[in-house]
């Protein structure tokens, strides 16, 4: 079975620009968490979903992040506009129901210059 | 909020030897602390967790000690070998009947002499 997915693996881009990052949990999965990671910080929980409704979106460090769950099978986090401090991996993971363990995705490096 | 602690940020042992990574965590609602596992240019993988009703739990040559009391938790790894090799990160969640976020530790990184 496919695990979570995520694209795009890598994306490079400038200051001010809009970014999407996009991503697809395991199916039958009713949960989905975005995290970012950075060399200072670690590892961030930035919002969290359940049955496609935002739970918990206390760790959006500022109004220049938003994220969607459209349906059970796609989610995206949209940066807009981007700075260079936005640089980071950023993991979607997903959790079936009534389960608590998280399954993780490959990440998106994102690079803001 | 939750905070976990996690120590050693490095730990280096030789193949075959045991290595013990510790975390502490701040909040005693706390009730579900997995443990990832983490290699180069990869997402974390779950590799073992333990919730609050358990002291200990053991799948091979890994196992995780849970002391609510003193509200610290530990991964064991016996007879390490070379792809044990990676970072490790400590985690932290309080959740009724399913997922909640996550607050993990800074992570160890684990390295494996031959």
């Amino acid at each position: 079975d496919a695990g979570v997915i995520q694209s795009p693996r890598h994306e490079v881009t400038e200051m001010g620009q809009e970014v999407t990052l996009r991503c697809k949990p395991i199916s039958g999965h009713n949960s989905l968490f975005w995290y970012r990671q950075t060399m200072m910080r670690g590892l961030e929980l930035l919002i969290y979903f359940n049955n496609n409704v935002p739970i918990d979106d206390s760790g959006m460090p500022e109004d220049r992040f938003s994220a969607k769950m459209p349906n059970a099978s796609f989610s995206t986090l949209k940066i807009q506009p981007s700075e260079p401090r936005d640089s980071a991996v950023y993991f979607c993971a997903s959790s079936p129901p009534g389960g608590r363990e998280q399954y993780f995705g490959p990440g998106t490096r994102l690079t803001v210059t | 909020g939750e905070n976990v602690e996690q120590h050693p940020s490095t730990l280096s042992v030789q193949e075959g030897d045991s290595a013990v990574i510790k975390c502490t965590y701040s909040d005693s609602a706390s009730n579900y602390f997995p443990w990832y596992k983490q290699e180069l240019g990869k997402g974390p993988q779950l590799i073992i967790d333990i919730r609050s009703n358990v002291g200990e739990k053991k799948d091979q040559r890994i196992a995780v000690t849970l002391n609510k009391t003193a509200k610290h938790f530990s991964l064991h790894i016996t007879e390490t070998q070379p792809e044990d090799s990676a970072v490790y990160f400590c985690a932290a969640s309080k959740a009724g009947g399913g997922a909640d976020g996550l607050t993990f530790g800074k992570g160890t990184h684990l390295i494996i002499q031959p």
